[in-house]
């Protein structure tokens, strides 16, 4: 079965340390890799996604995340957090063959940046 | 360009009754899609217009659930009759092509409470 783990349900960190918020995922074949955040009150709001090469990718807002095919993960990270980046983050993958659709989801990792 | 827009924003039901859900996708987006989110658990597909037609239904977890997208522009999602389980956060979200790496564009959430 396929499947998103974040293994954490709450990371907290203070403001100007980095972060990174972890996501692995058993999938089939090599999927599309997203995270999305939520603002609360706020629709999901996609970040970054990973397709193929560069095993490094940014995002918005100073994000970045890595993409380790052995470990299957694709872990979230940022240099330097700030308050404002406190909200739910969830990791997501999708199949890559052309009819796929459905993202499945992780179940959200809650970061708390404290001044 | 307007986002996707869900209403009501929030909905207090009792069980037995009935609810109806509205998602309008952003404009020109032939695929939309139906997520729900359960008691702080993952995010999970409930199914997949491609304009008018269902294109996955997958998700859908019995059959007190009915979606529909007459005309292909908006979609609604009824329940009758809803059951305390059907508590939960319910997204919708759109995207201009179907499959690939396209990120889907989601709206804010329609929180469902059953008493």
């Amino acid at each position: 079965a396929q499947s998103v783990a974040q293994p954490e349900d709450q990371v907290n960190v203070a403001e100007g340390n980095p972060l990174t918020v972890k996501c692995t995922y058993s999938v089939s074949g090599n999927p599309y890799l997203f995270w999305y955040v939520q603002y609360p009150n706020r629709g999901l709001q996609f970040l970054l996604k990973y397709i193929t090469g560069d095993n490094l990718v940014k995002g918005s807002y100073g994000f970045e995340a890595e993409f380790n095919k052995s470990q299957t993960s694709f872990h979230l990270k940022k240099p330097s957090a700030l308050v404002s980046d406190s909200a739910l983050y969830f990791c997501a993958v999708r199949r890559t063959y052309s009819s796929a659709s459905k993202i499945i989801f992780g179940s959200g990792t809650r970061l708390s940046i404290r001044p | 360009e307007a986002g996707v827009t869900q209403f009501p924003s929030h909905s207090v039901i009792e069980k037995g009754q009935t609810v109806t859900l509205r998602c309008d996708p952003i404009s020109g987006h032939d695929n939309l899609y139906w997520y729900r989110r359960v008691m702080g658990k993952e995010i999970k597909f409930l199914l997949h217009f491609v304009k008018e037609s269902k294109q996955d239904e997958s998700g859908m977890p019995n059959n007190r659930f009915l979606a529909e997208r007459t005309g292909g522009t908006y979609s609604t999602l009824k329940v009758q009759p809803a059951e305390l389980e059907d508590s939960g956060v319910y997204f919708c979200a759109s995207s201009l092509q179907t499959g690939g790496p396209h990120e889907q564009y989601f709206g804010p959430g329609t929180r469902l409470t059953v008493t």
